[in-house]
């Protein structure tokens, strides 16, 4: 089984700041995927972010980046020069490889707020 | 041209009802699946079908059953609908293991 924790339910950071979203996990695989979603007001789900296991190599995407500490089993996100448009939900989740499928394990989420 | 689009967008209905939620993805993706998001915001997998053949089945009551006509559709049937049925339901798909699930907007259903 898989756990994904996110132990920060709130945060707020100025607009242009840099913040950084905890999230660590628990699995007994070896070859495991790592990925922060974006939930809206909107109630999308959009991908921010994803991080195979195998790599060491920190993902990054524009100004979205992980520092992913694989001994550790941790999955941080940093959001740099934060804008108003990053306002949302968070989630962390880990895969697991299940047959032709990928069964996601999300974490509880944590709720970003850009101010200005 | 949206990728993964669920209908309707929101459900609302008395307990006891019988209900389906409807799901298409034109992405050419394998497999597709069907989250819950819960009234705190919490998200778990219900059932996940490639190419038309379940692969995962959470413990999820009876009362809800997936159908997928083709590899590009997946339908979600809900009976007899219960109060704590109240959520978000999403579907998404993917290409392959490992990779990136695309979702749709969700269709919330809430039970009167």
């Amino acid at each position: 089984a898989q756990t994904v924790t996110q132990s920060q339910p709130e945060m707020s950071v100025q607009e242009a700041e840099t913040v950084t979203l905890s999230c660590t996990y628990d699995t007994s695989e070896n070859n495991y995927y790592l990925f922060w979603y974006k939930q809206p007001p909107s109630r999308q789900m959009i991908l921010v972010i994803r991080q195979e296991a195998y790599k060491q190599q920190n993902a990054t995407e524009n100004r979205f980046s992980v520092n992913f500490q694989k001994a550790a089993k941790s999955f941080s996100l940093k959001i740099s020069d934060s804008q108003l448009g990053d306002t949302a939900m968070y989630f962390c989740a880990s895969s697991l490889n299940t047959g032709t499928a990928s069964k996601l394990t999300f974490g509880t989420g944590t709720r970003l707020q850009v101010t200005l | 041209d949206t990728a993964v689009s669920q209908t309707p967008k929101y459900l609302v209905t008395q307990m006891g009802n019988d209900k389906s939620i409807k799901c298409e993805q034109n992405l050419g993706h394998d497999t597709m699946y069907w989250y819950k998001q819960d009234s705190k915001k919490f998200l778990k997998i219900m059932f996940s079908y490639n190419n038309k053949e379940l692969i995962i089945n959470e413990t999820v009551p009876n009362r809800f059953s997936p159908k997928s006509p083709d590899k590009a559709h997946l339908n979600l049937h809900i009976n007899s609908l219960e109060l704590g049925d109240s959520a978000v339901y999403f579907c998404a798909s993917s290409q392959g293991q490992g990779r990136p699930q695309h979702f749709g907007d969700g269709t919330r259903l809430s039970i009167l």
